[in-house]
């Protein structure tokens, strides 16, 4: 069975650095084609696509926020880390991470989400 | 970056009928080598994590009702829902996955019975 769970901060000050980690069983960031992604939700707004990083380490980032953002794994921890500097009000919101294969497409597992505030 | 656009952005439907959603991509997300278009969609419940419905824009996950089912190809596809449930009631998104950066999401599309 795979699960992901996210872990972090729930308060954040303005200005400060989150780091959100997504922690993961049932397989493997080692295993050809598999990815994680970080995607987040602002309270009643629509899914923003943040980062994703896959099993030979490529990392992409959105346009908008990559000059803000760090993806990263841990194979040995089954966990992959999300970076986000200079924290604001705006960037309060539900952050999840989630699975894909890449051989499907599409993010076919999803944690249950962490809730961040900046305040 | 691909731009996603969904329509409408809310919907109401009475129980027993079709549901459609539509999304527009600001470019092609078919894959000529794969003969593919790299497009999925979404159910989000309130209070819930999304939940993978349909993948290369019509193969549908395991375990989703049949009345769910997804068409179109290139820049344009739609996601429909034969006869409507009183648990679809949900918001409902369209993403890319096809360039870099992967991942765009449509602003979705609020569902509600009529």
């Amino acid at each position: 069975q795979v699960t992901l769970r996210e872990s972090g901060p729930a308060l954040v000050k303005p200005t400060q650095t989150l780091t959100l980690t997504c922690t993961f069983s049932g397989f493997s960031l080692t295993t050809s084609g598999m990815c994680v992604s970080w995607i987040r939700q602002p309270p009643g707004k629509a899914l923003e696509w943040l980062a994703l990083i896959d099993w030979d380490d490529e990392k992409y980032y959105s346009t908008s926020l990559k000059t803000r953002l760090t993806i990263s794994k841990d194979t040995s921890k089954n966990q992959v880390v999300l970076i986000l500097t200079n924290m604001d009000p705006v960037d309060t919101a539900t952050y999840y991470c989630a699975r894909t294969d890449a051989a499907r497409g599409g993010m076919d597992v999803w944690g249950q989400g962490t809730t961040v505030t900046v305040s | 970056d691909i731009v996603m656009t969904q329509s409408p952005d809310s919907l109401a439907v009475s129980l027993g009928e079709r549901a459609t959603i539509n999304c527009k991509s600001s470019q092609s997300v078919l894959f000529s080598s794969t003969d593919k278009n790299y497009l999925a969609w979404y159910q989000q419940k309130p209070g819930q994590p999304p939940r993978l419905l349909i993948y290369w824009a019509s193969t549908r996950e395991s375990g989703v009702p049949d009345r769910f089912s997804g068409s179109g190809s290139g820049t344009d596809f739609t996601l429909t829902i034969s006869s409507l449930q009183a648990e679809d009631v949900a918001v409902y998104y369209c993403q890319h996955y096809y360039s870099t950066p992967p991942g765009t999401f449509g602003q979705g599309t609020r569902l509600e019975i009529k």
